[in-house]
C-alpha cells in the first residue's frame, strides 16, 4: 500500500501569510493527488484535486502543485477561517490513503 | 444540494457488529459517475479509507480490514450499509459517508460527505 507523509505535523502562522504544506507519497502516484481542509467537529471538504485543480467554490488563495511523489499545498494569505487541519489522499492505487494530517494554528 | 446522512447505533458492544446506514439525497445513487465510500477517523486521529461501492454492487475494501466489512447498497432507498464485525475499541471512530468521483473506470476524490456519527465500542 502507499504511505502519504505529510510536513510540518503543525504550523503556527499569522492572518495575511503564505504557507507552504507537503505532502510525500511511499512511491509515484501521477498526479493523483487530493486536498482536504477539516475544521473541528466537521467533514473534511474537498479543496483540490488532481494535485493543482481548485474544487468550484473554493478561494483562489488555495493552490496545489507536484506531481510523482512530491506535492505541496499553498495558501496565499491565510484568513481566519483557514486555521483548520488539512489533509492529502492518494487515489493512484487501492486502497485510497490519506496523509496524517497538517495542523494549521494561530500565531 | 446532494446531501449524505450516517445513521446508525452510537454504541456498540465488543465482539459485535457496528452497522450504518447512510442514506442519499438530491441525487441518485444509482448515477454511473460516483462510488459511494465509507471512511473513519479515530478521535483526535487522521482519517482511514473503509471502503466503497457502486451502484450495481461492486466494492472494493481496504485489505487492512477486508476480513470484518461488508458495504451494501439499496438502490430503491438511495442507500448505502456498512457492516464491521467482531468490533474492537480499537474501532472506536467518527465514521463518514462520501461520495466518490468515478472517471475512466478510476475512483477519484471524495467530493461530498455526510456530517460524520460517533460510534464508540465498549461494553
Amino acid at each position: 500500500a502507499i504511505r502519504m507523509t505529510q510536513s510540518p505535523s503543525s504550523l503556527s502562522a499569522s492572518t495575511g501569510d503564505r504557507v507552504t504544506i507537503t505532502c510525500r507519497a511511499s512511491q509515484g502516484i501521477s498526479s493523483y493527488l487530493a486536498w482536504y481542509q477539516q475544521k473541528p467537529g466537521k467533514a473534511p471538504k474537498l479543496l483540490i484535486y488532481a494535485a493543482s485543480t481548485l474544487q468550484s467554490g473554493v478561494p483562489s488563495r488555495f493552490s496545489g502543485s507536484g506531481s510523482g511523489t512530491d506535492f505541496t499545498l499553498t495558501i496565499s494569505c491565510l484568513q481566519s477561517e483557514d486555521f483548520a487541519t488539512y489533509y492529502c489522499q492518494q487515489y493512484y492505487s487501492y486502497p485510497p490513503a490519506f496523509g496524517q494530517g497538517t495542523r494549521l494554528e494561530i500565531k | 444540494q446532494l446531501q449524505l446522512q450516517e445513521s446508525g447505533p452510537g454504541l456498540v458492544k465488543p465482539s459485535e457488529t457496528l452497522s450504518l446506514t447512510c442514506t442519499v439525497s438530491g441525487g441518485s445513487i444509482s448515477s454511473s459517475s460516483y462510488y459511494w465510500g465509507w471512511i473513519r477517523q479515530p478521535p483526535g486521529k487522521g482519517l482511514e479509507w473503509i471502503g466503497s461501492i457502486y451502484y450495481s454492487g461492486s466494492t472494493y475494501y481496504n485489505p487492512s480490514l477486508k476480513s470484518r466489512v461488508t458495504i451494501s447498497v439499496d438502490t430503491s432507498k438511495n442507500q448505502f450499509s456498512l457492516k464491521l464485525s467482531s468490533v474492537t475499541a480499537a474501532d472506536t471512530a467518527v465514521y463518514y459517508c462520501a461520495r466518490v468521483i468515478y472517471d475512466a473506470g478510476e475512483l477519484g476524490p471524495l467530493d461530498y460527505w455526510g456530517q460524520g456519527t460517533l460510534v464508540t465500542v465498549s461494553s
